[in-house]
């Protein structure tokens, strides 16, 4: 079993469309949680950082910890084609190593 | 602020040849990160510099990759020889101290071994 656990998708939605993400996880120790958006071809870029259970909004963006699930959730509101892009869940333990999963494709159609 | 610099951008080999990537990370960053990221995966964390030190080397395959930070700045990222399976992207991350802190990201260098 991964640690992390992420659908691939792709996921596809019209203009305007609340998005959902999904990441689920195995290891309790994971105390800090992040999504990232990566556009092709390019590195990863922070969207959201989150430290234990709750939630944390950000504009169009709302990130969601469960740790008692084990479920992390990432919703975008009004999506944009500029959205379009992979979104990587991450997590991470007291220590220094960061766990991502496997990526979630999203496609937004104008 | 100038973002983490990464070079070549793209690489095509043949197996069994060497390759080496450069990554100078954000001023004054202390972690410096490389990731090995295979096309539909997550990164995968190779190794982890705190300045100059190895932090982390645990999923680094030493038999043919090794890596230094030398004088705690630049980053040198070396496979010898190339197996087809090392083809993906690496990317190189930086971040003010490591723990708990962001990470910020290259481009990546996009490696096709033939």
């Amino acid at each position: 079993q991964k640690e992390v656990e992420q659908d691939p998708g792709p996921l596809s939605v019209p203009e305007g469309a609340i998005v959902s993400l999904n990441c689920t996880y195995s290891n309790s120790a994971f105390q800090y949680f992040m999504w990232y958006r990566q556009y092709s071809r390019k590195g990863p870029e922070l969207l959201m950082y989150t430290y234990s259970s709750g939630n944390k909004e950000d504009g169009r963006f709302t990130a969601q910890v469960d740790k008692s699930s084990k479920y992390i959730s990432l919703f975008i509101r009004d999506s944009q084609p500029s959205d379009s892009a992979t979104y990587l869940c991450a997590m991470k333990d007291g220590g220094f190593k960061t766990i991502f999963g496997a990526g979630t494709r999203l496609f937004v159609k104008a | 602020e100038a973002g983490v610099a990464q070079s070549p951008r793209y690489k095509i080999i043949e197996k069994r040849q060497s390759v080496a990537f450069w990554c100078n990370p954000i001023s004054g960053h202390a972690t410096l990160y490389w990731y090995q990221q295979i096309l539909g995966q997550g990164p995968k964390l190779l190794i982890q510099f705190q300045n100059n030190g190895v932090v982390d080397d645990s999923q680094l395959p030493k038999d043919r990759f090794s890596a230094e930070r030398l004088k705690g700045v630049d980053s040198t990222l070396k496979i010898q020889p190339a197996k087809l399976e090392d083809s993906a992207v690496y990317l190189c991350a930086s971040s003010l101290n490591g723990a708990g802190e962001t990470q910020y990201f290259g481009p990546g260098t996009r490696l096709l071994v033939l």
